[in-house]
């Protein structure tokens, strides 16, 4: 069973569409996050949920707008996509926000390509 | 604000040999510290974590990572280095009081035969 699933794994779009990635877990964690990793592997945080509460949500651009449904999704539609979003989007979950000494389970990604 | 540098972008070495990543960090407090390893085109697995306690922590895969209160680092190590452990590898560190896992640049380690 797939702990941390993520679709699609490949999106490949024109510049000015909306799309959506969605992210699922099965582990019963409270917390959900997304990444996003640049051409360069750099990985950072854009957005964090607990209990389908927001709690991070870093300099990330109003075109991005994640959604939590119950605690077991985090979806992420963004709007007006641009060339500069390609990248690698990592979804991930962990038990709870206040418990850092917990490892975070990541999805398998989803390769967006801004054309 | 917390941070993590790995000073390496590359590391090489044979099949057989030693390997060490490096990893130094910054944070306000008692770190958590986490050693990730993502294959190609794939997610980030977890490998090991520091929380207290011993400072060797062993992990999976036969990695091992010593923290060091006092240079502020966390390197991982291997004693015998397959070509399968060929990957990018993140270092992570968070404070007791953060919500975020800071990630460093992530080494590329290349294991020939």
């Amino acid at each position: 069973d797939t702990a941390v699933s993520q679709t699609p794994k490949y999106l490949v779009t024109q510049m000015g569409n909306d799309k959506s990635i969605k992210c699922e877990q099965n582990l019963g964690h409270d917390t959900m996050y997304w990444y996003k990793q640049d051409s360069k592997k750099f990985l950072k945080i854009m957005f964090s949920y607990n209990n389908k509460e927001l709690i991070i949500n870093e300099t990330v651009p109003n075109r991005f707008s994640p959604k939590s449904p119950d605690k077991a999704h985090l979806n992420l539609h963004i709007n007006s996509l641009e060339l500069g979003d390609s990248a690698v989007y990592f979804c991930a979950s962990s038990p709870h926000l206040a418990e850092s000494y917990n490892e975070q389970f990541f999805g398998p990604g989803t390769r967006l390509t801004v054309l | 604000a917390q941070s993590v540098a790995q000073p390496e972008d590359q590391v090489n070495v044979a099949e057989g040999n030693p390997l060490t990543v490096k990893c130094t960090y910054s944070v306000s407090g008692n770190p958590y510290l986490f050693w990730y390893v993502q294959y190609p085109n794939r997610g980030l697995q977890f490998l090991l974590k520091y929380i207290t306690g011993d400072n060797l922590v062993k992990g999976s895969y036969g990695f091992e990572a010593e923290f060091n209160k006092s240079q502020t680092s966390f390197h991982l190590k291997k004693p015998s280095a397959l070509v399968s452990d060929s990957a990018l590898y993140f270092c992570a560190v968070r404070g007791p009081n953060d919500y975020k896992l800071s990630f460093g640049a992530g080494t590329t380690v290349t294991v020939r035969a």
